[in-house]
């Protein structure tokens, strides 16, 4: 059964720190993605890293796919409070078989 | 927008009830599913549809059955609802089955 982890599972900082968070399995990913999610809303679509060792960018967030594509990392510059919420990863099996499945996620919070 | 509703947003009901949630989708895509979320569970998977009349369980399917007589609607069913169904509920739709999924906005059933 593939498993994700996140790491840490909640994180509360002040504006203008920065920050990493983790996400983590024993299992092959063919990609993975990032969502985050608001309070009362459904999770939206950061970004989806689909080759070992690729970084991607966002303004001031900083996506990584580890080499083996078994985890992953989302690094924040300067947070601001617009960047409170609930960030989620989701990684796609190799096979065609696999489901996406998601991790528990990380709770983040900017305080002003 | 991915153009993605549910209704109802809120429900309370009592154990033993049976419960139908609706997701609406104006995209026409294929694909949609059903997901539950709990704290420190993340999304999980309930049911997913892959076109009219074509249906399958996911990762937490006992209780639920679905329904999707229509492209635009999936109907999540609970047949006697219990403590353990009380959760946030999300539906979510992509264009194929290992593509993106966009999510709606979530229900939240509460079930005494």
């Amino acid at each position: 059964t593939q498993l994700l982890e996140q790491s840490p599972q909640f994180l509360s900082i002040q504006e203008g720190e920065n920050l990493t968070v983790y996400c983590n399995s024993s299992s092959v990913f063919s990609s993975l993605q990032w969502y985050r999610q608001e309070p009362g809303e459904g999770p939206v679509l950061l970004v989806t890293v689909v080759t070992g060792g690729e970084v991607k960018k966002l303004k001031r967030l900083t996506f990584q796919f580890g080499d083996a594509r078994k985890d992953s990392s989302l690094h924040i510059t300067a947070a601001q409070p617009g960047d409170t919420g609930l960030y989620l990863c989701a990684g796609e099996g190799e096979t065609s078989y696999d489901k996406v499945i998601f991790g528990p996620g990380t709770s983040l919070s900017v305080i002003p | 927008d991915a153009g993605i509703t549910q209704s109802p947003r809120h429900k309370v009901t009592e154990t033993g009830t049976p419960v139908t949630l609706r997701c609406h989708q104006t995209e026409n895509h294929r694909y949609m599913y059903w997901y539950r979320q709990d704290p420190g569970h993340g999304l999980r998977l309930i049911h997913y549809s892959y076109g009219v009349k074509d249906t399958d369980k996911g990762e937490v399917s006992d209780g639920y059955s679905v329904s999707r007589s229509k492209t635009e609607d999936f109907l999540l069913t609970l047949e006697s609802a219990t403590s353990s169904q009380t959760s946030v509920y999300f539906c979510a739709i992509s264009v194929g089955y290992r593509e993106t999924q966009y999510f709606g906005p979530g229900t939240r059933l509460l079930v005494l």
